[in-house]
């Protein structure tokens, strides 16, 4: 059964600096891997979508790399800024092509002033 | 633009009583899907659904009841509400044929209050 574990549960940062959040799968036949935020009360947005065959996707200040040998991915957010406080999930199917998402519990990030 | 809605976005009801969240989108996506989300579990897979008259269960099913008769609605159903249902329930749409494939979308939640 895929697991997904997120570490750090929570972060909190000073503005400006940079950031990495963590993500790890149990079963590395995966698809695909997919980063999401959500903002408190809202709905989750989709970040960045990593195919299987990539190794690395970029948006803005975002870049997120995964490494299916060793069950891995990371969301790296430079120069973080206020408006970037959220929680940030990531999922992956739950087993190999499936349209069916496993979410890990998420990193909650706060940056401040 | 097109986007998916749920409806009501906040509704209390007591236990026993038979509730059903919408989910709307326009997107004309295939694969639709519920989850629930609760501190200390994350997000769970309720239902989803491969296109009209297709529903599958998933994780957490038991209590819940799904029907898609057209391509833009996966209305979820409570049969007999209890309090282990207190959740915010979200639901989400995806079509792999898109170019941004397997990208899910998801609406702005339902928070469901079983008292």
């Amino acid at each position: 059964k895929q697991e997904v574990t997120q570490i750090p549960a929570a972060l909190s940062v000073p503005e400006g600096e940079n950031l990495v959040l963590n993500c790890s799968f149990t079963d590395s036949a995966i698809y695909n891997l997919q980063w999401f935020r959500q903002d408190p009360g809202k709905g989750l947005t989709s970040l960045l979508l990593i195919q299987s065959s990539q190794r690395e996707q970029t948006s803005g200040r975002l870049n997120a790399s995964l490494d299916k040998s060793s069950g891995r991915s990371t969301l790296y957010i430079a120069a973080s800024q206020p408006g970037d406080s959220a929680t940030y999930l990531c999922a992956v199917p739950y087993q190999g092509g499936s349209e069916k998402l496993v979410f890990g519990k998420g990193t909650k990030l706060t940056v401040n002033p | 633009d097109a986007e998916i809605t749920q409806s009501p976005r906040h509704k209390i009801t007591e236990t026993g009583r038979q509730v059903t969240l919408a989910c709307h989108q326009t997107w004309n996506h295939n694969n639709m899907f519920w989850y629930r989300q609760d501190l200390g579990h994350g997000l769970r897979l309720i239902h989803y659904s491969y296109g009209v008259q297709d529903t599958n269960k998933g994780e957490v099913s038991d209590g819940y009841s799904v029907s898609r008769s057209n391509t833009e609605d996966l209305p979820l159903t409570l049969e007999s509400a209890a309090s282990s249902q207190t959740s915010v329930y979200f639901c989400a749409s995806s079509d792999p044929g898109l170019a941004d494939t397997d990208t899910q979308y998801f609406g702005p939640g339902t928070r469901l209050t079983v008292l």
